[in-house]
């Protein structure tokens, strides 16, 4: 069964330091998501994808995060420079148009 | 915009008893409706769908939910519940025709007792 791929599923990271999320999507998926989780909150989105264009980019905080899925498949989420705050599940989502959202299993980033 | 409100944060229920889950959402299109289901430490499982077909919707281990239009609501349910049901529920909704988000609830941990 297709799946997406995440890795690495758990990180940690002194603050100030750089931190990079891959995500490879189920295949044929054009649309890419990318999710901030806050324990015990519902995901939010940071960043989604068409092919290699970035849709809505409106909550990623700019300064610090930056996405690209430069040949329209997989996708890295950066950080720079982690901050405390930044501590989260990332989670990657694709879909096949406008159908339901298929997750993979997270990187649980922990920022100390 | 759209917009989902999950009412309960927590739901606590004996093992063999029903299980309701309430989901309000808000839509300026024609909306898609997931609910999702995500055990700790996990990524998130599509339980069941609506997208314009048949109002009641049938998904996984033994889930359901029903569309009403005229109460902006998807309310999750399921006839007895399972200890292995425990986990946080997640109600999302995704505009077709306008920018195709899923956008989440809060989520409701779902408390199944012995």
């Amino acid at each position: 069964e297709a799946e997406v791929a995440q890795s690495p599923r758990y990180k940690i990271t002194e603050k100030s330091q750089a931190v990079a999320f891959w995500c490879d999507p189920i295949s044929g998926h054009a649309t890419l998501y990318w999710y901030r989780q806050i324990l015990g909150q519902g995901p939010e989105l940071l960043v989604q994808f068409q092919d290699e264009s970035v849709v809505d980019d409106s909550q990623l905080p700019k300064d610090r995060f930056s996405a690209e899925r430069l040949k329209g498949v997989d996708s890295t989420l950066k950080i720079q420079p982690a901050e405390l705050g930044d501590s989260a599940m990332y989670l990657c989502a694709s879909s096949f148009r406008e159908t339901e959202a298929f997750f993979g299993q997270g990187t649980r980033l922990t920022v100390v | 915009a759209q917009s989902v409100t999950q009412l309960d944060s927590h739901v606590s229920v004996s093992e063999g008893t029903p299980v309701l889950l309430r989901c309000n959402y808000s839509s300026s299109y024609s909306p898609s409706l997931f609910w999702y289901v995500q055990h700790p430490n996990k990524g998130l499982q599509l339980l069941l769908k609506y997208t314009s077909a048949a109002t009641l919707v049938k998904g996984i281990n033994g889930f359901e939910a029903e569309f009403k239009k005229s109460e902006t609501s998807f309310h999750l349910t399921k006839p007895s519940a399972h200890m292995s049901d425990a986990a946080e529920y997640f109600c999302v909704v995704s505009d077709r025709g306008g920018s195709y988000i899923p956008t989440f609830g809060r989520g409701t941990s779902l408390i199944v007792h012995p």
